[in-house]
């Protein structure tokens, strides 16, 4: 089955930086990828996805990067500000089949 | 209501008794899933619905785990004789189709003592 892997697991940075979680994935056949965003004790919630048929997508401060052939994909987030920390979550969708990475605890000091 | 809804929000259990969580997910939703959340941890797969149809459980950890969508609406995911390794939050999450946007619900925070 399908294997993803998020890096890092917990990333700080200050006001106003830019943030950048990195997934890859196994499965050459997934073409659907997702990422969460999930606030403490809340549900989580998509912020921004890509399919494989698109190298890059924004959406104002956030962007996601896809190379298919390396099999990784990013989330790039700018300008950030407090309301962005929280634990973000890759996913490579395969058939119906949603595999997610471990998540990355983003925290953004004001 | 407009999201999906799950019950109950935390759960205390004695180890060995049987628990039942509801999903209702949102309405018109084809796709259902289960999920299992340790803490730290990204969601793990227990199962896949679309309408009443039960088309992957391949993520159930034993066969103590237990799901069904019978009307192809609500479900509920049971879990007998628990142990303290099931622990966890249980996510409900629904699409309207698959390779959708997921909604989830805010999860089922079980205990087991």
């Amino acid at each position: 089955g399908e294997n993803v892997e998020q890096h890092p697991s917990t990333l700080s940075v200050q006001e106003g930086d830019s943030a950048v979680i990195k997934c890859t994935y196994s499965d050459s056949a997934s073409n659907y990828f997702p990422w969460y965003k999930q606030e403490l004790g809340k549900r989580p919630q998509l912020i921004i996805d890509i399919r494989s048929n698109v190298g890059e997508k924004k959406d104002q401060r956030i962007a996601v990067t896809l190379n298919k052939t390396a099999k990784h994909f990013s989330l790039h987030i700018t300008e950030t500000q407090p309301e962005d920390s929280a634990v973000y979550f890759c996913a490579a969708v395969t058939g119906n089949q949603f595999y997610f990475g471990t998540g990355t605890s983003l925290t953004v000091i004001p | 209501g407009a999201g999906v809804s799950q019950s109950p929000r935390y759960k205390v259990a004695k180890r060995g008794q049987d628990v039942a969580l509801r999903c209702d997910p949102i309405s018109g939703h084809v796709s259902l899933f289960w999920y299992q959340q340790a803490l730290g941890q990204g969601p793990e797969f227990l199962t896949y619905f679309q309408n009443e149809a039960q088309l992957d459980k391949s993520g159930l950890p034993s066969d103590r785990f237990f799901a069904e969508r019978p009307e192809g609406s609500v479900s509920t995911l049971k879990i007998q004789r628990t142990q303290q390794e099931d622990s966890a939050v249980y996510l409900c999450a629904s699409s309207l189709a698959p390779k959708v946007e997921l909604f989830f619900g805010e999860g089922s925070r079980l205990t087991v003592l």
